[in-house]
């Protein structure tokens, strides 16, 4: 089952515009992660947020988290073409394994 | 190698075949994790490996399924009996310790006919 789930599904921006993703979750976490696929095949690692922090940022992303809602967004400032992909959140649970669990993804088009 | 492998990267088998998929992680790495993906989908998580040990095998779907890590570095997952609904892209990835951040393989796209 999945752990998290992403909203929106599909998402559609100018190339130069924010592009904001959400991810909710079910479960107490240790930490969250946000990755991102090209082309179906490997993921590639974005940025990690802890559960003691509620704020992130690496270059044009920017993370938050809030655990009280189960919920975290990214955020990707100033759109470029090569940001087209599919961006999907990963959960640590909190239970004393580190089995980390996808979410449904979002897949984000940038329009040149 | 400077990051995860996996082989082959595609296999196409008929139903009722035994087929292996092999990942060779990244050097160092203690935790290997096994996923599978159908298309629009996230990846389902099937196991994690700490080490040699299968530390949470609750994602494998049935009985056909087994993945092993013997020397802690290497990892086979085999599938028995293989059916049209295995069809899947198998992703493989491997972390310096487990639930931090993942090294993901290209995949085995796996194919059943």
């Amino acid at each position: 089952s999945q752990q998290g789930e992403e909203d929106p599904q599909a998402l559609s921006i100018q190339e130069g515009e924010n592009a904001t993703m959400n991810c909710s979750y079910k479960t107490s976490i240790n930490n969250l992660q946000w990755y991102r696929q090209n082309s179906g095949r490997g993921l590639v690692h974005l940025i990690l947020i802890r559960s003691n922090e509620r704020e992130k940022h690496s270059g044009r992303l920017r993370v938050t988290l809030d655990t009280s809602k189960k919920s975290s967004s990214l955020l990707i400032t100033a759109s470029r073409a090569a940001d087209t992909a599919s961006y999907f959140c990963a959960t640590d649970a909190n239970f004393g394994n580190e089995k980390l669990t996808f979410g449904t993804g979002t897949r984000l088009t940038i329009i040149p | 190698g400077a990051g995860v492998s996996q082989t082959p990267s595609n296999k196409v088998t008929e139903k009722g075949k035994y087929v292996e998929l092999r990942c060779d992680p990244i050097s160092g790495h203690t935790a290997l994790y096994w996923y599978r993906q159908s298309l629009g989908q996230g990846p389902e998580f099937l196991i994690y490996f700490q080490g040699t040990g299968a530390a949470d095998d609750s994602g494998l779907p049935n009985d056909r399924f087994f993945a092993v890590r013997p020397e802690g570095s290497v990892s086979t997952l085999k599938i028995q009996r293989t059916e049209r609904g295995d069809s899947a892209v198998y992703l493989c990835a491997s972390s310096l310790e487990g639930g931090e951040k993942l090294f993901f393989g290209s995949g085995t796209q796996l194919s059943v006919l």
